[in-house]
């Protein structure tokens, strides 16, 4: 299994509205990643998952939440979001103590807030 | 200054052409390169990671220059299929980020 999978894969809220978007992989990565993408812009990393521990939060605003309940899981609990918000959110994960094979990405979770 | 700057393009080339562009990286403690491709609305793909002394898949054709901190991706005898945005994405040593170049836009034409 060299996948990362991502759901859903569309999603729009209302600005009251609670949900969360989950990534799961199944590849013994250690390493996982929160990304989020607004159009023809790259990826901007949000958080970082290491043994599941948070290790890096790029300052990104506590109506986003996450989560690393165990070593192949991965959630982002959303709460009270903006339009701004409204992007692609992409999941990725690497072998932690290895990244020089790069990351694999999920297919992502595009976001609409209303 | 951006850490990572790719031209983007937009590189429009007929099909069976030779298309080339380049990215810069400012952190001379970069330790891992790669090129992504990413079509419209979909996730970003590994394409290939781009070794010290060059690489090669098939018709893509990665360098690394160290002493001028730039990776180079060319694509020979493009099909119609490479029409995609090109990522460039450092990895700067002992550090989880990937750190993106704003992407390579190429679109090959009939």
């Amino acid at each position: 299994d060299t996948e990362v999978t991502q759901t859903p894969k569309h999603l729009v809220m209302g600005m009251t509205n609670k949900k969360s978007l989950k990534c799961e992989q199944h590849m013994g990565h250690r390493a996982m990643y929160w990304y989020k993408q607004k159009a023809k812009k790259p990826p901007e990393l949000m958080f970082v998952y290491s043994y599941e521990k948070l290790s890096i939060n790029e300052s990104v605003p506590s109506r986003f939440s996450p989560e690393c309940p165990n070593s192949s899981l991965l959630n982002l609990h959303l709460h009270a979001l903006q339009p701004e918000d409204s992007a692609l959110y992409l999941c990725a994960s690497s072998q932690d103590n290895d990244r020089s094979y790069g990351y694999t990405f999920g297919s992502g979770t595009r976001l609409t807030v209303v | 200054r951006k850490e990572v700057e790719q031209d983007p393009g937009p590189f429009n080339v007929p099909e069976g052409a030779t298309v080339a562009f380049n990215c810069t990286y400012s952190n001379s403690a970069s330790q891992s390169f790669f090129w992504y491709r990413q079509d419209c609305r979909k996730e970003p793909k590994l394409l290939m990671s781009v070794y010290s002394s060059g690489n090669e898949d098939g018709r893509f054709t990665a360098q690394l220059n160290r002493a001028s901190q730039y990776i180079s991706l060319l694509i020979r005898d493009s099909k119609l299929s490479d029409s995609a945005t090109y990522l460039c994405v450092v990895i700067f040593s002992n550090d989880y980020k990937l750190s993106f170049g704003a992407g390579t836009t190429v679109t090959v034409r009939a």
